[in-house]
């Protein structure tokens, strides 16, 4: 069966950096994504990867090695906005997007 | 980036009625539309697929006959929640894409589904 497996909660203190790991076993793969979701609110997106490496978007990157079936989500500078879930999604081999259950950050003064 | 609109934004209604939630693309043509639920605190639960002019295909597990997916065109399609109950009160939320195999997937703003 596919599945991706992301940690439930983790806490940080705002201004600190935070790094959020993903593991994937899908059928097929065409690219990981990573979303913010505040609660009641749609998803919003964060970045996409489908090479292997090291994508970096502002105070937010994004890591993928598809050897490994892994990803993770780095947040720096955390801001008390940032507290929220982030959802780790797979696109498959039917180009349908598999999602994680979602890490719920919690960012502490 | 792609502006997908979600109507309505929350609904109350009755048990035994139909709801309707309606997903447009505003600025793209959506060859595929997605409709998630999303029960509080759980992840993104994918209920069906659409494509426009075509029936949808639905995930197992859910029912094709009380959860009506029409997907006439290529920027609107439409779920019907008929003869809702209270297990179906949910977060509905669609999201579209157009034919680029690698783009993202643009969501609507959800629909909060309570039924009393």
């Amino acid at each position: 069966g596919q599945n991706i497996d992301q940690p439930t909660e983790m806490t940080a203190t705002e201004g600190a950096i935070v790094q959020i790991n993903c593991t994937y076993q899908t059928s097929g793969f065409n690219g990981l994504f990573w979303y913010q979701q505040h609660a009641g609110e749609a998803p919003t997106f964060l970045s996409y990867n489908v090479l292997d490496g090291l994508e970096e978007k502002g105070r937010f990157s994004s890591f993928l090695s598809r050897s490994k079936g892994y990803s993770y989500l780095l947040l720096k500078e955390l801001q008390m906005k940032d507290s929220a879930s982030y959802l780790c999604a797979v696109k498959d081999s039917n180009y349908q997007l598999i999602w994680g259950a979602g890490t719920k950050l919690i960012i502490k003064p | 980036g792609a502006v997908v609109s979600q109507h309505p934004s929350w609904v109350i209604c009755k048990s035994g009625t139909s709801v309707k939630i309606e997903c447009r693309s505003l600025d793209f043509q959506a060859t595929t539309m997605f409709w998630y639920r999303q029960f509080p605190k759980q992840s993104l639960m994918l209920m069906a697929t659409s494509n426009e002019g075509s029936k949808a295909t639905y995930e197992q597990g859910v029912e094709k006959d009380k959860f009506l997916i029409n997907h006439a065109s290529l920027t609107l399609s439409t779920l019907t929640v008929t003869s809702a109950h209270p297990e179906d009160s949910s977060f509905y939320i669609c999201s579209a894409s157009g034919t680029g195999e690698s783009t993202e997937a643009f969501f609507g703003q959800g629909t909060r589904l309570t039924v009393v």
